[in-house]
């Protein structure tokens, strides 16, 4: 009930490209719903993240697609660019968590090619 | 401008002979985190402090100890590193509470020879 699922593993899309990334979770508790992502060398880095109570939020290119009946939620990279080349981690909180405890999905390595 | 501040970037260890690593943050946050990263996987919690509490993860090694003396630094304390225990480790903090965003440091990578 703590984990959240990340698909793919790794992603490899075209310049110009949609990249779609997907994650999946159990707990009902869970009510934060961030997106970080990390490039080579570096530490994880806050890109967009959702609450359960909007279906869609757009950041830019980047957009959260929240499905809270199938408990699943979906990242979208419109117009991909190389520099988008990096992984990218779901994750989610409770909203009893004072902490803000995360718990992370798998990951998934998007590679854009020129 | 950095934030959240991590020494050293790059330890070498040999098998067994303690380390510290350690972290300092310019944020003022009451949550200090640690995490361990192996490569091509998530960042995995080994624990947090919210404020002068401290809280273990339930499958973190005891070979793992932190201190925080101080809001601004946390330390992470390898008593005896294994060749299982060479990762990148991340410091993150955030202000607390469900919704607030983690910020993390860029990590030391650990080589235990």
């Amino acid at each position: 009930q703590q984990q959240v699922k990340q698909s793919p593993q790794s992603l490899i899309v075209q310049k110009g490209g949609i990249s779609i990334i997907n994650c999946a979770y159990e707990n009902t508790a869970f009510d934060y719903f961030p997106w970080y992502q990390q490039f080579p060398g570096k530490g994880p880095a806050l890109l967009i993240a959702i609450r359960p109570d909007v279906s869609e939020k757009k950041e830019g290119r980047f957009t959260i697609s929240f499905n809270k009946s199938a408990k699943q939620f979906s990242l979208h990279i419109m117009d991909s660019q190389p520099g988008d080349s990096a992984t990218y981690f779901c994750a989610a909180s409770r909203r009893s968590s004072n902490t803000g405890k995360l718990i992370f999905g798998q990951g998934t390595t998007l590679q854009v090619k020129p | 401008d950095a934030m959240v501040i991590q020494n050293p970037r790059y330890q070498v260890t040999q098998f067994g002979k303690p380390v510290t690593l350690s972290c300092s943050q310019t944020l003022n946050h009451n949550v200090m985190y640690w995490y361990q990263q192996k490569s091509s996987q998530a960042p995995k919690l080994l624990f947090h402090y919210y404020d002068k509490d401290f809280n273990n993860e339930a499958d973190t090694p005891d070979n793992f100890q932190s201190r925080r003396p101080n809001t601004s630094f946390c330390f992470l304390d390898i008593r005896s590193p294994g060749l299982g225990d060479a990762a990148m480790y991340l410091c993150a903090t955030s202000r607390g509470g469900a919704r607030e965003t983690q910020y993390f440091g860029p990590g030391t990578r650990l080589l235990v020879l």
